[in-house]
């Protein structure tokens, strides 16, 4: 069976911190891919990344900075000096299936940053 | 700008009601999917299709059913609905064989009274 565990329900952080998004997965598949996606108060999930289980290379991209690590099946997310408008639902999902590209997701993570 | 849009951002139905929520994409995408979303569950599967007139279900399909007869619109029926099925719902679409990325719709965030 597939899963997306994200054990932080909610974190709180002051601008300019550094916040860390954990997320666990659980699959028996050697192809699969993982995501994350930002969920603001409007309401529609935003794709931030994609990573496949063959690239354990971690990703920079701005303030944003992923760690995918398969020995521990993780792929965290840190955002680097957050800021208001950081605050989201931030969801990490999984994908096993091949063509039809059903999405697993965790529970999520909601992320309030204040001024 | 490639979209994904839901015919309504609020909905308030009544119980018993039959309720249709549409969605249509402009990618060409031959996957669509909906989700249901309810805090501290995150996005569930209801049902996906990968094909005009295919469908299948996901992990939650009780007390729903859905159509597709054009390959850019995915619509999400509730035959009768209840006061459990008051929660947000999230289209999808994605293409078939491709990068798994999904796209999403800006949800529907339905009421049942």
């Amino acid at each position: 069976a597939q899963k997306v565990t994200q054990a932080q329900t909610e974190i709180s952080v002051v601008e300019k911190e550094d916040v860390t998004l954990d997320c666990v997965y659980e699959t028996r598949d050697t192809t699969y891919y993982l995501f994350w996606y930002k969920q603001p108060p409007s309401g529609e999930l935003v794709f931030l990344i994609r990573r496949n289980s063959f690239d354990e290379q971690n990703e920079i991209s701005g303030r944003y900075s992923w760690n995918f690590q398969k020995s521990t099946s993780s792929f965290n997310f840190t955002i680097t000096a957050s800021q208001v408008v950081d605050s989201a639902v931030y969801f990490c999902a999984l994908s096993v299936s091949g063509n039809t590209g059903k999405l697993i997701f965790g529970q999520g993570t909601t992320l309030q940053v204040k001024p | 700008d490639v979209k994904v849009t839901q015919s309504s951002r609020y909905l308030v139905k009544r119980t018993g009601e039959k309720v249709f929520l549409e969605c249509v994409q402009d990618m060409d995408h031959e996957n669509m999917f909906w989700y249901r979303q309810d805090p501290g569950l995150g996005l569930r599967l209801i049902y996906f299709s990968y094909d005009v007139k295919m469908k299948e279900k996901g992990d939650i399909p009780e007390g729903y059913s859905v159509s597709r007869e054009k390959k850019e619109r995915f619509s999400l029926i509730l035959e009768s609905a209840s006061t459990n099925q008051t929660s947000m719902y999230l289209c999808a679409s994605s293409l078939w064989g491709g990068v798994p990325e999904a796209f999403f719709g800006q949800g529907t965030r339905l009421t049942v009274v």
